[in-house]
């Protein structure tokens, strides 16, 4: 199985910070990777697949890079209504895995 | 509107089964890949199985165990879980694909929560 490693777990930023969370595979899997937001009561919400792509919606403050075994999940400018957890996605092949998650909070 | 309404969960002993369900509105149901995945109590998102056409997939933690089904004429998907363990315990979301990108979940139900305990 393909594990996802994401750093940091726990994330403390204020508005308009840039903050960056990383997403590493066990193995290479292309660009087959997604992000995902989920706020506390809520569902998850799809922000990124193919490791870059925007999902249709989301904030253009939202970016994500990397290929093979490492990715990035980039917020150019933290909003209020961005403090929530964060998970990467692979999608390369079965079974699908996610990473531990990042907790965004704020300082 | 694309909507996910899922129900089913509550509580049930270890051993025991219960069925989810996952009513779809919105979409056309058949053509777009589902999964189910759950969140349980202090971790992260799990994957637990999806559908694709007429192929299935399971998270080893629930093989043999789970089975995961749909009725494309009720725009509905379920899920079975037989001897279910605590570790089962968790909120179980359903979701629907994306066109062409059937491992992706670009749409969320609100979960329904499933409690295994003696």
């Amino acid at each position: 199985d393909i594990q996802l490693t994401q750093s940091p777990s726990f994330l403390s930023g204020s508005e308009g910070d840039r903050v960056t969370i990383t997403c590493r595979a066990s193995e290479g899997i292309s660009s087959y990777l997604a992000w995902y937001q989920r706020k506390p009561g809520k569902a998850p919400k799809l922000l990124i697949y193919a490791a870059s792509t925007l999902q249709s919606g989301v904030p253009s403050r939202f970016s994500g890079s990397g290929s093979g075994t490492e990715f990035t999940l980039t917020i150019s400018s933290l909003q209020p209504e961005d403090f929530a957890t964060y998970y990467c996605q692979q999608v390369k092949t079965h079974p699908l895995t996610f990473g531990g998650g990042t907790k965004v909070e704020i300082k | 509107e694309v909507q996910l309404v899922e129900s089913g969960g509550g509580l049930v002993q270890p051993g025991g089964s219960l069925r989810l369900s996952c009513a779809a509105s919105g979409f056309t149901f058949s053509r777009f890949g589902m999964s189910w995945v759950r969140l349980a109590p202090g971790k992260g998102l799990e994957w637990v199985s999806s559908v694709s056409g007429v192929t299935t997939y399971y998270a080893d933690s629930v093989k043999g165990r789970f089975t995961i089904s749909r009725d494309n004429s009720r725009n509905t998907m379920y899920l079975q879980m037989n001897s279910l363990r605590a570790e089962d315990t968790a909120v179980y979301y359903c979701a629907k694909a994306p066109p062409a990108h059937d491992s992706l979940m670009d749409v969320w139900g609100q979960g329904t929560t499933v409690t295994v305990s003696s």
